[in-house]
């Protein structure tokens, strides 16, 4: 069955560092990933969307990497913000199945 | 636009009761989708409807669960009767979904819901 893991259930960074979220998923041949925030007590808000066919994605201060030869996808927050501190979801999908999402890593930039 | 409006937002109930919840998706969306989230399990796919009729009701945890889509613009996800194992947040989202193309997902803001 499908399986997408996401690197750790949380992670700390600094103000102004990078922070990198890691999506790994197997027994999957995703079409395209999304990657979506979800601050506590709200809904999912979608983020960004990359296709199999493309290495690099990038939106302000995000970037987000899909490798499908090594089945994962990398999401970078570049010159983080508290404002930042959030859970993020990776969400493969394709074909007409519907997206799956991993469980999230809950990303908290201390000031 | 209002996005996915979902209620009640929050519900208690006790163990035997009947619970509805109730979603009205974004008004020109096509696809609905239910989901459960817990720590333990995460976001998790219960059903889904494309043009109102349910397309995959395979992630429903057993036949306590029922999903209905009436029309375009409202959906219901009734437990009956509940259990504690039940208490999660249940979100629904809304997308355009036309083929195999890629859909982004709108969610509402949930219902968090406690079987006591």
């Amino acid at each position: 069955s499908q399986k997408i893991e996401q690197n750790s259930e949380a992670l700390n960074i600094q103000e102004g560092k990078t922070a990198t979220l890691t999506c790994n998923y197997t027994n999957y041949s995703p079409a395209y990933l999304q990657w979506y925030r979800q601050d506590p007590g709200r809904g999912p808000v979608f983020l960004l969307l990359i296709r199999e066919n493309e290495k690099e994605k990038r939106k302000e201060r995000l970037k987000v990497t899909f490798d499908t030869t090594l089945k994962q996808s990398l999401f970078h927050i570049t010159a983080s913000q508290p404002a930042d501190s959030a859970t993020y979801l990776c969400a493969p999908g394709g074909g007409n199945t519907p997206l799956v999402f991993g469980k999230g890593t809950r990303l908290s930039v201390i000031a | 636009d209002a996005g996915v409006i979902q209620s009640p937002r929050h519900e208690v109930t006790e163990m035997g009761q009947e619970v509805t919840l109730r979603c009205k998706p974004i008004s020109g969306h096509n696809s609905l989708f239910w989901y459960r989230q817990t720590m333990m399990r995460g976001l998790e796919l219960l059903i889904y409807f494309n043009n109102n009729v349910p397309i995959d009701d395979s992630g429903m945890p057993e036949d306590r669960f029922s999903a209905k889509m009436p029309n375009a613009s409202f959906s219901t996800l009734k437990i009956q009767p509940s259990e504690p194992r039940d208490s999660a947040v249940y979100f629904c989202a809304s997308s355009t979904r036309t083929g195999d193309t890629s859909e982004t997902q709108y969610f509402g803001p949930g219902t968090r819901l406690l079987v006591l």
